[in-house]
């Protein structure tokens, strides 16, 4: 266990609803990245908060993503519409500072888009 | 063009078969290179940094190693429990804040 949680663990959607996840990363942690990860690849970036702030995101993060961290505390993504696609793992991580500092990653979250 | 590459792709040893897998980068001026460790349907356990070439880490059968182009794991007499996927990330250059993925080696150990 890193200290990082992600709920839900698994999450079975239809095709267009709406789905929402949260992220609660060590709690000294100012920053807290998301990424996505398919069958036989590794982790992709897509968003990443240093404390309240969203700082930088990924071409991947289509208009249909959006994610915030109210109080620079926990994390949520939320994904509008969603489509086939859509189905991954999404992972939460945090590290204390820079990109140099090591990240740890929670348990992630399963999401099958039906 | 991949910054990372990983090989192989797949690696199935017996139960006391050392061997080596490779991460390469393209990325410049490298500000650190991670491995982490992931488990089937689990989120990645890190294992190493490395941040200049020469540098080596070990964790029990584990040992990183760094060059210029290149990082190795050494693994040694492994055991089933060390099946895992293996992957290495290394921060993107230009002083972003991205960690770039390798596809990873799914190390399979058989007893």
């Amino acid at each position: 266990d890193t200290g990082v949680s992600q709920d839900p663990r698994h999450k079975i959607t239809k095709r267009g609803q709406n789905v929402t996840f949260r992220c609660d990363p060590i709690s000294e942690h100012n920053r807290l990245y998301w990424y996505r990860q398919t069958l036989g690849q590794g982790p992709e970036f897509l968003t990443y908060f240093q404390n309240e702030a969203q700082l930088e995101k990924s071409r991947l993060l289509s208009d249909r993503f959006s994610a915030e961290r109210p109080k620079g505390s926990f994390s949520t993504l939320e994904i509008q519409r969603t489509e086939q696609g859509d189905s991954a793992m999404y992972l939460c991580a945090s590290t204390r500072g820079a990109v140099t500092d090591t990240q740890y990653f929670g348990p992630g979250t399963r999401l099958t888009v039906l | 063009e991949d910054q990372v590459t990983q090989s192989p792709e797949a690696l199935r040893l017996q139960e006391g078969e050392s061997s080596s897998l490779n991460c390469s980068y393209t990325v410049s001026g490298l500000r650190g290179l991670f491995w982490y460790r992931q488990d089937p349907g689990k989120g990645p356990e890190f294992l190493f940094t490395l941040y200049s070439a020469g540098e080596e880490k070990e964790k029990e059968r584990l040992k990183a190693t760094l060059t210029k182009k290149e990082s190795f794991l050494h693994i040694t007499a492994p055991k089933p429990e060390d099946s895992a996927t293996y992957l290495c990330a290394v921060p993107l250059q230009g002083g972003s804040e991205k960690l770039v993925f390798g596809k990873g080696t799914k190390l399979t150990v058989n007893p």
